[in-house]
């Protein structure tokens, strides 16, 4: 299979731990971007990287959330000192920007239950 | 900022017939995508179609195809000969293709869909 993966798809955990979540993209995709998805809501952006560099961030991702993607291939989103609030299931999309074109396309996600 | 609104949580439709959902969005930058993407229960989400906001022909993928009317801000999905498996929750997602603007996906709340044998 050859789309985008994340692991682990599962993840509960108790209130003021640190999560880290992984993503893999399509092979060669340049693009990386991260979503958060709550019940009965669509995707808000989290934060996206070109390559190895981190582009933007939303204003929704707090002090406790960092994201890396070190080579420019797989990358991490941690969260450190879990809330309650943050329970939501955590989507990584990669694209190949190339002459101002893209599509994202979707990984299964991480669904994160903080306790 | 651009927003994007569907405004039918649920809809349903009988197996073989055609549904459309609707879509407005809010902008006012002149160079974007639209997309809508598929989200089956408990599975991941998929592109179902995209459509250039500078293309004037209307995309089409098979038995799904859109009505993108850009004056109105209007990009509604419609599914014909619909399946059991088209049964999701289906969403409506802008992109802002103008230099230096924000390249991420700004979605709506969703429709779910259900299809009825």
């Amino acid at each position: 299979d050859t789309g985008v993966s994340q692991n682990p798809r599962h993840k509960i955990t108790k209130r003021g731990q640190n999560v880290t979540f992984r993503c893999d993209p399509i092979s060669e995709h340049n693009r990386l971007y991260w979503y958060r998805q709550t019940l009965g809501q669509g995707p808000e952006f989290l934060t996206y990287f070109q390559n190895e560099a981190q582009l933007e961030k939303s204003r929704l991702l707090s002090d406790r959330f960092s994201a890396e993607r070190p080579k420019g291939s797989f990358s991490t989103l941690e969260i450190q000192r879990t809330e309650q609030g943050d329970s939501a299931m955590y989507l990584c999309a990669s694209s190949l920007f190339y002459r101002g074109q893209e599509t994202q396309y979707f990984g299964p996600g991480t669904r994160l239950l903080v306790l | 900022a651009q927003t994007v609104t569907q405004s039918q949580p649920e809809m349903s439709v009988q197996e073989a017939e055609t549904v459309t959902l609707s879509c407005t969005y809010d902008t006012s930058e002149n160079n974007y995508y639209l997309f809508w993407y598929k989200q089956p229960p408990s599975r991941q989400m998929i592109l179902v179609i995209r459509q250039e906001a500078y293309k004037q022909q209307n995309a089409t993928e098979n038995r799904f195809s859109v009505n993108f009317q850009k004056a109105a801000k209007s990009f509604s999905l419609k599914i014909s000969d619909s399946q059991l498996g088209d049964t999701a929750m289906y969403f409506c997602a802008f992109m802002d293709r103008t230099q230096g603007g924000s390249e991420k996906l700004v979605f709506g709340k969703g429709t779910k869909l259900t299809v009825n044998p």
